[in-house]
Protein backbone atom coordinates (compact mmCIF):
# COMPACT_ATOMS: atom_id res chain seq x y z
CA UNK A 1 0.00 0.00 0.00
CA UNK A 2 1.92 3.07 -1.44
CA UNK A 3 -0.27 5.77 -0.02
CA UNK A 4 0.51 8.92 -1.88
CA UNK A 5 2.73 8.79 -4.21
CA UNK A 6 4.68 12.19 -5.71
CA UNK A 7 6.87 12.12 -9.37
CA UNK A 8 9.65 13.68 -9.35
CA UNK A 9 10.79 14.12 -5.93
CA UNK A 10 13.35 16.63 -8.01
CA UNK A 11 13.78 19.28 -10.46
CA UNK A 12 15.37 21.72 -12.04
CA UNK A 13 13.63 23.64 -14.82
CA UNK A 14 14.97 26.98 -16.82
CA UNK A 15 12.40 29.89 -16.50
CA UNK A 16 9.75 29.34 -19.32
CA UNK A 17 10.14 25.82 -19.56
CA UNK A 18 7.07 23.62 -18.92
CA UNK A 19 6.44 20.80 -16.75
CA UNK A 20 3.75 18.29 -15.04
CA UNK A 21 3.66 17.16 -11.39
CA UNK A 22 1.95 13.74 -10.74
CA UNK A 23 0.41 12.56 -7.89
CA UNK A 24 -0.89 9.19 -7.53
CA UNK A 25 -3.02 7.48 -4.17
CA UNK A 26 -4.30 3.90 -4.19
CA UNK A 27 -6.75 4.81 -1.18
CA UNK A 28 -9.77 4.99 -3.50
CA UNK A 29 -9.93 8.85 -2.08
CA UNK A 30 -12.31 11.11 -3.96
CA UNK A 31 -9.98 14.51 -2.99
CA UNK A 32 -6.80 14.95 -3.63
CA UNK A 33 -4.87 18.78 -3.63
CA UNK A 34 -1.86 20.53 -4.55
CA UNK A 35 -0.24 22.67 -2.44
CA UNK A 36 2.91 24.51 -1.70
CA UNK A 37 5.23 25.15 0.89
CA UNK A 38 7.69 28.34 0.88
CA UNK A 39 9.72 29.14 3.92
CA UNK A 40 8.21 30.84 6.15
CA UNK A 41 4.70 30.20 4.96
CA UNK A 42 1.58 27.48 6.05
CA UNK A 43 1.01 25.40 3.02
CA UNK A 44 -0.80 27.03 0.31
CA UNK A 45 -3.77 25.41 -2.04
CA UNK A 46 -3.02 25.66 -5.44
CA UNK A 47 -6.04 23.52 -6.89
CA UNK A 48 -7.95 20.69 -5.82
CA UNK A 49 -10.76 17.76 -7.03
CA UNK A 50 -13.48 16.59 -5.12
CA UNK A 51 -13.99 13.88 -7.59
CA UNK A 52 -12.71 12.44 -11.21
CA UNK A 53 -13.27 14.63 -13.90
CA UNK A 54 -13.52 17.54 -11.31
CA UNK A 55 -10.77 20.46 -10.79
CA UNK A 56 -11.24 23.86 -8.53
CA UNK A 57 -8.76 26.44 -7.48
CA UNK A 58 -7.65 27.15 -4.75
CA UNK A 59 -6.08 30.33 -3.11
CA UNK A 60 -2.98 30.11 -5.19
CA UNK A 61 -3.73 29.06 -8.75
CA UNK A 62 -2.26 31.16 -11.30
CA UNK A 63 0.33 29.65 -13.42
CA UNK A 64 -0.62 26.29 -12.56
CA UNK A 65 -3.21 23.79 -14.31
CA UNK A 66 -4.43 20.31 -12.94
CA UNK A 67 -6.27 17.71 -14.48
CA UNK A 68 -8.15 15.03 -12.84
CA UNK A 69 -8.93 12.39 -15.80
CA UNK A 70 -8.06 9.63 -13.88
CA UNK A 71 -9.88 8.94 -9.73
CA UNK A 72 -6.36 7.98 -8.33
CA UNK A 73 -4.04 10.34 -10.15
CA UNK A 74 -4.21 14.34 -10.29
CA UNK A 75 -1.63 16.07 -12.42
CA UNK A 76 -0.65 19.25 -11.73
CA UNK A 77 1.12 21.44 -15.07
CA UNK A 78 3.04 24.47 -15.34
CA UNK A 79 3.15 25.98 -19.02
CA UNK A 80 5.62 28.68 -18.53
CA UNK A 81 7.80 28.13 -15.43
CA UNK A 82 8.70 31.56 -13.08
CA UNK A 83 11.22 31.48 -10.47
CA UNK A 84 8.19 32.71 -8.56
CA UNK A 85 7.29 28.83 -8.59
CA UNK A 86 10.61 27.45 -6.88
CA UNK A 87 9.02 25.78 -3.99
CA UNK A 88 8.39 22.27 -2.27
CA UNK A 89 5.06 21.25 -3.93
CA UNK A 90 2.29 18.70 -1.68
CA UNK A 91 -0.04 16.57 -3.19
CA UNK A 92 -2.50 15.05 -0.78
CA UNK A 93 -5.88 12.99 -1.14
CA UNK A 94 -8.70 12.51 1.68
CA UNK A 95 -11.98 10.36 1.49
CA UNK A 96 -14.04 12.98 2.19
CA UNK A 97 -14.23 16.57 2.12
CA UNK A 98 -15.37 17.53 4.95
CA UNK A 99 -12.03 15.84 6.55
CA UNK A 100 -12.47 14.36 10.52
CA UNK A 101 -10.80 11.46 8.79
CA UNK A 102 -7.19 11.79 7.68
CA UNK A 103 -5.55 13.67 4.73
CA UNK A 104 -2.67 11.64 3.57
CA UNK A 105 0.24 13.24 1.96
CA UNK A 106 2.97 12.67 -0.89
CA UNK A 107 6.79 13.22 -0.07
CA UNK A 108 7.04 16.30 -1.68
CA UNK A 109 8.56 17.60 -5.08
CA UNK A 110 11.31 19.94 -4.48
CA UNK A 111 11.12 22.65 -7.40
CA UNK A 112 14.15 25.29 -8.74
CA UNK A 113 13.26 27.39 -11.74
CA UNK A 114 16.31 29.34 -12.77
CA UNK B 1 -9.48 37.10 7.50
CA UNK B 2 -9.12 33.55 8.54
CA UNK B 3 -5.40 32.69 10.30
CA UNK B 4 -3.56 30.35 11.46
CA UNK B 5 -0.63 31.26 14.11
CA UNK B 6 1.82 28.90 15.74
CA UNK B 7 4.37 29.95 18.82
CA UNK B 8 7.21 29.57 19.04
CA UNK B 9 8.84 29.42 15.71
CA UNK B 10 11.69 27.20 16.99
CA UNK B 11 12.46 25.43 20.17
CA UNK B 12 15.30 23.65 21.03
CA UNK B 13 14.91 20.75 24.18
CA UNK B 14 17.19 18.37 25.81
CA UNK B 15 15.77 14.22 25.00
CA UNK B 16 13.44 13.34 27.79
CA UNK B 17 11.78 16.71 28.05
CA UNK B 18 8.34 17.46 27.76
CA UNK B 19 7.36 20.61 26.20
CA UNK B 20 4.38 22.26 24.81
CA UNK B 21 3.67 24.21 21.42
CA UNK B 22 0.51 26.78 20.88
CA UNK B 23 -1.87 27.46 18.25
CA UNK B 24 -4.35 30.10 18.25
CA UNK B 25 -6.59 30.45 15.22
CA UNK B 26 -8.77 33.15 13.81
CA UNK B 27 -10.56 30.86 11.95
CA UNK B 28 -14.70 31.03 11.32
CA UNK B 29 -16.98 29.11 10.94
CA UNK B 30 -14.77 26.40 12.67
CA UNK B 31 -15.03 22.51 11.82
CA UNK B 32 -11.79 21.01 12.97
CA UNK B 33 -8.59 21.33 14.44
CA UNK B 34 -5.26 19.20 13.48
CA UNK B 35 -1.54 18.88 14.51
CA UNK B 36 0.35 17.61 11.51
CA UNK B 37 4.14 16.27 11.87
CA UNK B 38 6.50 17.04 9.40
CA UNK B 39 10.24 15.30 8.87
CA UNK B 40 12.42 17.21 6.93
CA UNK B 41 11.93 16.52 3.21
CA UNK B 42 8.83 15.06 4.08
CA UNK B 43 5.08 15.24 4.01
CA UNK B 44 3.24 16.36 7.07
CA UNK B 45 1.79 13.40 8.89
CA UNK B 46 -1.47 13.65 10.95
CA UNK B 47 -0.83 13.56 14.52
CA UNK B 48 -4.57 14.44 15.80
CA UNK B 49 -7.53 15.48 14.54
CA UNK B 50 -10.20 17.58 16.87
CA UNK B 51 -13.77 18.81 16.19
CA UNK B 52 -15.63 21.37 18.50
CA UNK B 53 -16.99 19.15 20.33
CA UNK B 54 -13.40 17.75 21.72
CA UNK B 55 -11.14 19.52 24.52
CA UNK B 56 -8.29 16.54 24.32
CA UNK B 57 -7.09 14.08 21.66
CA UNK B 58 -3.87 11.77 22.82
CA UNK B 59 -1.79 9.88 20.10
CA UNK B 60 1.04 8.29 22.07
CA UNK B 61 2.83 10.62 23.90
CA UNK B 62 1.57 13.29 22.05
CA UNK B 63 -1.48 15.16 23.63
CA UNK B 64 -3.36 17.87 21.87
CA UNK B 65 -6.12 19.98 23.80
CA UNK B 66 -8.77 22.90 22.18
CA UNK B 67 -10.47 25.33 23.81
CA UNK B 68 -13.06 26.33 21.51
CA UNK B 69 -14.00 29.44 23.47
CA UNK B 70 -10.73 30.99 23.16
CA UNK B 71 -9.85 29.86 19.43
CA UNK B 72 -6.82 28.49 21.20
CA UNK B 73 -4.88 24.82 20.25
CA UNK B 74 -1.73 23.47 22.02
CA UNK B 75 0.31 20.08 21.23
CA UNK B 76 1.96 18.67 24.17
CA UNK B 77 4.75 16.27 23.52
CA UNK B 78 6.16 13.97 26.80
CA UNK B 79 9.60 12.64 27.45
CA UNK B 80 11.06 13.69 24.21
CA UNK B 81 12.88 11.41 21.55
CA UNK B 82 15.12 12.51 19.26
CA UNK B 83 12.68 11.15 16.51
CA UNK B 84 10.46 14.38 17.63
CA UNK B 85 12.90 16.34 16.08
CA UNK B 86 10.52 17.53 13.12
CA UNK B 87 8.01 20.81 12.47
CA UNK B 88 4.49 20.53 13.86
CA UNK B 89 2.28 22.10 12.18
CA UNK B 90 -1.26 23.70 13.15
CA UNK B 91 -4.28 23.15 10.48
CA UNK B 92 -7.52 24.66 10.87
CA UNK B 93 -10.57 23.82 8.71
CA UNK B 94 -13.51 25.83 8.29
CA UNK B 95 -16.80 24.38 7.86
CA UNK B 96 -18.20 27.38 5.29
CA UNK B 97 -15.39 26.42 2.78
CA UNK B 98 -14.23 23.18 3.92
CA UNK B 99 -10.55 24.44 2.74
CA UNK B 100 -7.80 24.07 5.25
CA UNK B 101 -5.83 26.64 6.85
CA UNK B 102 -2.32 25.92 7.45
CA UNK B 103 0.05 27.57 10.54
CA UNK B 104 3.55 27.92 9.74
CA UNK B 105 4.67 25.51 12.06
CA UNK B 106 6.96 25.21 15.15
CA UNK B 107 10.47 23.65 14.21
CA UNK B 108 11.72 21.62 17.53
CA UNK B 109 15.17 20.30 17.86
CA UNK B 110 15.47 17.38 20.54
CA UNK B 111 18.94 17.08 21.45
CA UNK B 112 20.80 14.30 23.06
Amino acid sequence: NAGVTQTPKFRVLKTGQSMTLLCAQDMNHEYMYWYRQDPGMGLRLIHYSVGEGTTAKGEVPDGYNVSRLKKQNFLLGLESAAPSQTSVYFCASSYSIRMTGKAFFGQGTRLTVV
Amino acid sequence: KNQVEQSPQSLIILEGKNCTLQCNYTVSPFSNLRWYKQDTGRGPVSLTIMTFSENTKSNGRYTATLDADTKQSSLHITASQLSDSASYICVVMSSGTYKYIFGTGTRLKVLA
